[in-house]
Order: C-alpha cells, then structure tokens, then sequence
C-alpha cells in the first residue's frame, strides 16, 4: 500500500504570511495532484505534477515535484483569507487503477 | 461543460430505506468514481467504472450497490444502512482510468445521514 504523509496537519497563519505543505512517500509516484476543498464540497484539482523536478506556478501557490517523484511541496506566498481550505494531495501510478490520497492539510488564514 | 452534477445534495434515511445517489458528466470522461469521506478525513475510494464496467470494487459491503447505466451517469443505490454510514459520498470522473497526468473531477458531494 502505497503511503502519502502531508504535513503539517493543520496551520493557522496570519494574512499576508507565507507557507509551505508537504507531501511525502517511500513510493515512486507517476503524478501527484493537489486538490483544495472547501466544507462540504468536493475537492476541487490545483494542480498536476508528472515530471521529477517539475514546478508549476498558479498565481501566488507554488507546486514542485521531487526529483525521485516521492514527495511534492505547496508554497503559498502572502497568504489571503480565501485560501483557507484543506488541502489534499493524491498520488497515482501509471497504469494503476488507483488513486491514493495524503491526509490532508487543514489551512486557516486569518484575516 | 465541465462539472460533475451530484443528486441529492442532502439525503437523510432510516435504516431500512431504500434510496440512490446520482451522478452526471458530460466531459467526454471514460472513468467514473465513487469515494466516501467521513469528517476530517481525505475522501476513500469505493468503486471505479471504466467503460461503463466495473473494474474496482474495494471490498464495500452489499448495501452499496453502483450502477453506470451509460457514460454519463452514474448511480450509488443504498439499502439497509447503518448509521455508521453516514458521510460526504463524493462522485468523480477522469479522461480514462490509470491516466493519472489528468486530474480528477469531483462533485460537490451527497451529504448522507443515515437514521
């Protein structure tokens, strides 16, 4: 069974703050997602990762993906209120029938 | 149209209903999901079509019944549950199963009580 450990599990920050998420495993991953969910919705995709070393930018939210392709970070810089959410990345393997999902990150920005 | 539609929004049922969640894309998607995700925890796989058929079922007891009557739709059919199935189902879609590069798209969910 394939493991994704996110840290921290929560992070309460103030407007205007930077922040970092991380999503770690002993697996190789073909592509990692980080997905945003807000209460009661559904999570909602940010981003795709598939290339070691890869970085995607996505206005102020900074992803990259290591270069073994087993762990994967969110940067997210002058944090704003809206930002606020749990967020969620998920690995797959190609050709795996399955997506495995971290436990999350539970992100609170005060204004 | 780029939204995966999830019915009911809100469901409460006793425990010998019978009632189904329901699922709808228009994306062209080939994959189809069912998750459940309880409070504070990240969304857990139940069931995967592919191709109209079913090729995942993670070992969910027999009172979630899932049906894909075409590409489109997708069904979860509930009967005699308990009430340690309440939860947030979450229905999603993807281009093809295993294209991981894709993404998921997820539905806002059925917010499930059973009683």
């Amino acid at each position: 069974t394939q493991l994704l450990e996110q840290s921290p599990q929560f992070l309460s920050i103030q407007e205007g703050e930077n922040l970092t998420v991380y999503c770690n495993s002993s697996s190789v991953f073909s592509s990692l997602q980080w997905y945003r969910q807000e209460p009661g919705e559904g999570p909602v995709l940010l981003v795709t990762v598939v290339t070691g070393g890869e970085v995607k930018k996505l206005k102020r939210l900074t992803f990259q993906f290591g270069d073994a392709r087993k762990d994967s970070s969110l940067h997210i810089t002058a944090a704003q209120p809206g930002d606020t959410g749990l967020y969620l990345c998920a690995g797959g393997q190609g050709g795996s029938e399955k997506l495995v999902f971290g436990k999350g990150t539970k992100l609170t920005v005060n204004p | 149209d780029t939204e995966v539609t999830q019915t009911p929004k809100h469901l409460v049922m006793g425990m010998t209903n019978k009632k189904s969640l329901k699922c709808e894309q228009h994306m062209g998607h080939r994959a189809m999901y069912w998750y459940k995700q309880k409070a504070k925890k990240p969304p857990e796989l139940m069931f995967v079509y592919s191709y109209e058929k079913l090729s995942i079922n993670e070992s969910v007891p027999s009172r979630f019944s899932p049906e894909c009557p075409n590409s489109s739709l997708l069904n979860l059919h509930l009967h005699a549950l308990q009430p340690e199935d309440s939860a947030l189902y979450l229905c999603a879609s993807s281009l093809l199963q295993g294209a991981m590069g894709y993404g998921y798209t997820f539905g806002s969910g059925t917010r499930l009580t059973v009683v």
